[in-house]
């Protein structure tokens, strides 16, 4: 069974940093693309940031520069590592492998 | 960047009777491989999204027939039968042709 399972949000200050993890089972992260989705509270769907099979990486104006997308193929994990967090980042960030499997999400909350 | 503009925004529906939604793209989603990378998604109160179609047409493992999806170039729809309590969430347009984009969303509940 396909399945990516999120991890790693919290509380964490303005200007912190805080590393996500995607652990996904019953596929190969390398053998698909992956993509970090967030959702702030009340608000649509957001797309972050994509790794394509080749390893090419790609991410939304609004994270460009500070957060970075990567895949550890021996855990067939993805992480999405940000950095200088802002309040506005607050949101549901979700793993997603091509456009079919979703995970439930882990909740980012930047609050001084 | 493509923009994906979902209408309606809300849409009260009659259960039993048929919704329908559309979304239109800034710019053709025919990707360079001859496929349309155009898919909607399910949010229900509380979850996570669940892919519903793909591919303008294709559902996804698991998804009811009375979920259809039509379309080409930049405009799409995503068409419901027979709406069933169960439907009641919010419904998302997302391409993927050019990196990824979502429409805003279309909020579907029951008179």
């Amino acid at each position: 069974e396909v399945q990516v399972v999120e991890s790693g949000g919290g509380l964490i200050q303005p200007g912190g940093s805080l590393r996500l993890s995607c652990a996904a089972s019953g596929f190969a992260v390398n053998t698909n693309f992956m993509s970090w989705v967030r959702q702030a509270p009340g608000k649509g769907l957001e797309w972050v940031s994509i790794i394509f099979i080749g390893g090419s990486t790609f991410y939304s104006d609004a994270v460009k520069g500070r957060f970075t997308i990567s895949r550890d193929n021996s855990k067939n994990t993805l992480f999405l590592q940000m950095n200088r967090l802002r309040t506005d980042d607050t949101a549901m960030y979700y793993c997603a492998r091509d456009t079919k499997d979703w995970g439930q999400g882990t909740l980012v909350t930047v609050s001084s | 960047d493509i923009v994906l503009t979902q209408t309606p925004l809300s849409s009260p529906v009659t259960l039993g009777q048929p919704a329908s939604i559309s979304c239109r793209s800034s710019q053709s989603l025919v990707h360079s491989d001859g496929n349309t990378y155009l898919s909607w998604l399910q949010q229900r109160p509380g979850q996570p999204p669940r892919l519903l179609i793909y591919k303008i047409s294709s559902r996804f493992s698991g998804v009811p027939d009375r979920f259809s999806g039509s379309g080409a170039g930049t405009d799409f729809t995503l068409k419901i039968s027979r709406v069933e309590s169960e439907d009641v969430g919010v419904y998302y347009c997302m391409q993927a042709t050019h990196l990824l984009s979502f429409g805003g969303g279309t909020k579907l509940e029951i008179k």
